[in-house]
């Protein structure tokens, strides 16, 4: 196990709601990461997290949201939910500049 | 933008028998990470290389970047039931990044 955990583990919403998904670091790291994996692809990167700030984007719109608690602790939101969003996310933390990340066991979000 | 291919898509193999897995990229890796991820769980981090031409090893499983740093191989000798899974390579973007690029992901199935 890497130390890195998420809530909830399953998601179902309709879509034009909002999602806040929860992300807790492995011990010591400073960075958290977040990738969305559709069905049958590799995860794409949606942004980092370092020192409470974004530190990098991918292309993912503004609705996509995202914050880092001083614990390091990170939160990811999306609003406006689109059939599309359906997919398991993913939270990763690292230690800034050590390269490897670790990642948790994602939550699978359906929207209906 | 970089982009990785992995091949093969799928690959069916017998309990016992030699396997290798291919990712190419389309530019210069700057760090290679190789994971292994359950159907619908997080990816379990497996190796990295950075170096062109460094190879590493941790029990049957075998990663190789080659010289021009464009092109990873994983080879698993011996298959066995545990080696089922999704194998994933991802490549740091560049600059101390810290954000990978990943293939699409290479479904390993091991029969007995």
């Amino acid at each position: 196990e890497t130390g890195v955990t998420q809530s909830p583990t399953h998601l179902i919403k309709t879509r034009g709601q909002q999602v806040t998904l929860r992300c807790s670091s492995q011990s010591g790291h400073n960075t958290v990461s977040w990738y969305q994996q559709a069905l049958g692809q590799g995860p794409q990167f949606i942004f980092q997290y370092y020192r409470e700030e974004e530190n990098g984007r991918g292309n993912f719109p503004p609705r996509f949201s995202g914050l880092q608690f001083p614990n390091y602790s990170s939160e990811l939101n999306v609003n406006a939910l689109e059939l599309d969003d359906s997919a398991l996310y993913l939270c990763a933390s690292s230690l800034k500049g050590s390269g490897t990340q670790y990642f948790g066991p994602g939550t699978r979000l359906l929207v209906l | 933008s970089q982009e990785l291919e992995q091949s093969p898509q799928s690959l069916i193999v017998q309990e016992g028998k030699n396997l290798t897995i291919n990712c190419t990229s389309s530019k210069t890796l700057y760090g290679l990470y190789w994971y292994k991820q359950k159907y619908g769980e997080g990816l379990i981090f497996l190796m990295m290389l950075q170096k062109g031409g460094e190879e590493k090893s941790h029990e049957k499983i075998t990663a190789k970047l080659d010289e021009k740093k464009q092109q990873s191989s994983l080879h698993i000798t011996a298959s066995q039931p545990s080696h089922a899974g999704i194998y994933l390579c991802g490549a740091d973007i560049g600059q101390g990044a810290q954000k990978l690029v990943f293939g699409q992901g290479t479904r390993l199935t091991i029969n007995p």
